[in-house]
């Protein structure tokens, strides 16, 4: 299964909300994660099941979509959430995007 | 707290073999599988393998299968990665992860091992 994430880069003011999404190339039902990461850092799980907050992400980060197409919307940004974000689907063994590059404008 | 600890960086010539080793703490080391993943530059991470580490069983990708060995010592709570036959192609970091919350995500993560494969 192949995963497309858009746009490649974003870019978006602090306090003000980003969308980012993320196709897959068949249905994965809702077994997609959302994922941050930092340079240098391995990466943070945010959002499982689709829509599920992993255990310590604010309720700024929230997940939406099913079947093929899935959004992670960032309400309000803060510094810390300039990163790059990774959609991963486990429903055919495990597949990750290519990466949206979350940059301040 | 859950931690994975992963051995250093390693500079690799083409056709050599590396093993990577990924120490865990924090939980009952047989209650999670431990998940390997790699991630070139600029690219998002591969799946590359998983061990039980109950019982030693292996899933591999097809990409790495048949260069890749996983093992796991549970007197010491760590799992070893072996990829063999190294080209360029393989010069990435590598991760440990297990799922704790959810099987298939990953929640906890090493701290990446950087595999250099270069003459």
């Amino acid at each position: 299964i192949v995963m497309t994430q858009s746009p490649a880069t974003l870019y978006v003011s602090p306090g003000e909300r980003a969308t980012l999404s993320c196709r897959a190339s068949q249905s994965v039902r809702s077994r997609l994660a959302w994922y941050q990461q930092k340079p240098g850092l391995a990466p943070r799980l945010l959002i499982y099941a689709a829509s599920t907050r992993a255990t310590g992400i604010p309720a700024r980060f929230s997940g939406s979509g099913s079947e093929t197409e899935f959004t992670l919307t960032i309400s309000s940004l803060q510094a810390e959430d300039f990163a790059v974000y990774y959609c991963q689907q486990y429903n055919n063994w495990y597949t990750f995007g290519q990466g949206t590059k979350l940059e301040i404008k | 707290q859950v931690q994975l600890v992963q051995s250093g960086a390693e500079v690799k010539k083409p056709g050599a073999s590396v093993k990577i080793s990924c120490k865990a703490s924090g939980y009952t080391f047989t209650d999670y599988g431990i998940t390997w993943l790699r991630q070139a530059p600029t690219h998002g991470p591969e799946w590359m393998g998983w061990i039980s580490t109950s019982n030693g069983n292996t899933n591999f990708a097809q990409k790495v299968q048949g260069r890749v060995t996983m093992t796991r010592d549970t007197s010491t709570s760590t799992v070893y990665m072996e990829l063999r036959s190294l080209t360029s192609d393989d010069s990435a970091i590598y991760y440990c992860a297990s799922s704790h919350v959810e099987a298939d995500v990953f929640d906890f993560w090493g701290q990446g091992t950087l595999v250099t494969v270069s003459s």
